[in-house]
């Protein structure tokens, strides 16, 4: 069966270093997302891509990156980890366009990295 | 201004009743969807129910369902028949379609806590 995965599921790190929050889907969607989510926030877009080398950033894009190299990856880094991005991150991943014999498309979540930097 | 808006921060509910939760919207948009998410006490995302801005018919999904009022701009997910399971966070979100968006924007979520 298709899924999207993350890893790691939990991380702790320390102010200052660069972290790497991996993200891959095969489900061979075209777009893929990065959130973080904090309590009274919702979900607050980070970065996203609508194909490889494609990326885009989202309402809180600041103190992150990613690239796409390939259509299953969209690895998150934090290039220098503050205390404020502790949170749990999502990732999703939705198609271009609905499946047969649909006209939306819904996105596909994984399961959450839990950072917390110290 | 929010373009999703979920004015119930929490809900409780009897094991058998049916629950409404409220989701508001805003957007000049005349072509949208709508979404409700799930998101139980272990953290995964679950997609619950799709209701596009020109469906003529509320969107249905066994015991889900939408009360869609377009020209009140609201969305309320309505669980029928609450289950202990259905306790989690429900979180609403919209996409619009102007400009090849694929980006749905989420609401702030409303707690549901189904009692026994």
């Amino acid at each position: 069966d298709a899924e999207i995965t993350q890893s790691p599921r939990h991380k702790i790190t320390e102010t200052g270093r660069q972290v790497t929050l991996a993200c891959h889907q095969t489900w061979n969607h075209n777009n893929m997302f990065w959130y973080r989510q904090d309590l009274g926030h919702g979900l607050r877009l980070i970065h996203y891509s609508y194909g490889v080398h494609d990326t885009n950033k989202g309402e809180v894009s600041d103190g992150y990156s990613v690239s796409r190299s390939n259509t299953e990856d969209l690895p998150l880094t934090l290039e220098s980890a503050a205390s404020s991005q502790t949170s749990v991150y999502f990732c999703a991943s939705s198609a271009s366009h609905g499946l047969a014999g649909r006209s939306y498309n819904e996105q596909f979540f994984g399961p959450g990295t839990r950072l917390t930097v110290l | 201004a929010q373009k999703i808006t979920q004015t119930q921060p929490g809900m409780f509910v009897q094991e058998k009743e049916a629950v409404t939760l409220d989701c508001t919207y805003d957007t000049s948009d005349p072509s949208y969807g709508l979404f409700w998410y799930k998101q139980p006490s272990s953290g995964e995302m679950i997609f619950l129910i799709y209701q596009g801005s020109y469906d003529q018919q509320n969107a249905t999904e066994g015991r889900y369902s939408l009360n869609f009022q377009k020209a009140r701009k609201s969305a309320n997910l309505v669980i029928s028949a609450s289950q202990l399971g259905d306790s989690a966070m429900y979180f609403c979100a919209m996409r619009e379609a102007s400009g090849g968006s694929y980006i749905p924007t989420f609401g702030r979520g409303t707690s549901l806590i189904v009692h026994p």
